[in-house]
């Protein structure tokens, strides 16, 4: 199956101050990478996510960008906040039929 | 927002015993799914399911059966708990259309194999 790579296993950064976790995958044919976060002692849930026709996105203070060349997504998050501290999972799709491939996550710290 | 319930929460299991996780979910999905999470191997995907009746190997099948045995219900099953199992596991469902891949997870059921 596909093989999701997320390179920062922990991320320390000022409240106030940028984000950006990144992320490989393998196949080729992988069209869709969504992002999900897993607050402390919970389970996880969706954030935001890309298709391969576009090369960015954005929702308020997210955004994700996507390389389909280098086979590279990455999630920034603008003006941190205590409230972002969380784990973060980026994950890649290569069909319709929804089977998500994880990365191993990225522990996010906002320090005040 | 769609519903997913895992029972039990916590689990202790002896090495050799059976082991059920139960996963249920009401939003009427096409797809369900168990991952387990551990430590540096993020979510790792166990068996999947398009439908009642349906079960696929995921990318760590070995020493886990599942059961699908309705839309709602997507089981669980090890036969032989060994110590490597002792993780976290979340079931989770999905639409499984091309327009709507969001992946909505349970609370996780914490399973400890003595």
């Amino acid at each position: 199956g596909e093989k999701v790579e997320q390179h920062e296993s922990t991320l320390s950064v000022r409240e106030g101050d940028s984000a950006v976790i990144n992320c490989t995958y393998t196949d080729t044919a992988s069209s869709y990478f969504p992002w999900y976060k897993q607050e402390a002692g919970k389970s996880l849930h969706f954030v935001i996510d890309i298709r391969s026709n576009v090369d960015r996105k954005q929702s308020q203070r997210l955004t994700v960008l996507l390389d389909k060349k280098a086979k590279r997504f990455s999630l920034h998050i603008t003006a941190t906040q205590p409230e972002d501290s969380a784990i973060y999972f980026c994950a890649a799709s290569m069909s319709n039929y929804n089977v998500l491939y994880f990365g191993s996550g990225t522990k996010l710290t906002v320090e005040p | 927002e769609a519903a997913v319930t895992q029972s039990p929460r916590n689990k202790v299991a002896v090495t050799g015993g059976k082991v059920t996780l139960s996963c249920n979910q009401t939003n009427n999905h096409n797809n369900m799914y168990w991952y387990r999470q551990d430590t540096g191997h993020g979510l790792r995907l166990i068996h999947y399911s398009y439908g009642a009746g349906s079960t696929e190997k995921g990318d760590i099948p070995d020493g886990y059966k599942a059961s699908r045995p309705s839309q709602e219900n997507f089981s669980l099953i090890l036969e032989l708990a060994t110590p490597s199992q002792t993780s976290v596991y979340f079931c989770a469902s999905g639409e499984g259309r091309a327009s709507q891949n969001t992946l909505y997870f349970g609370a996780g059921t914490r399973l400890s194999v003595l």
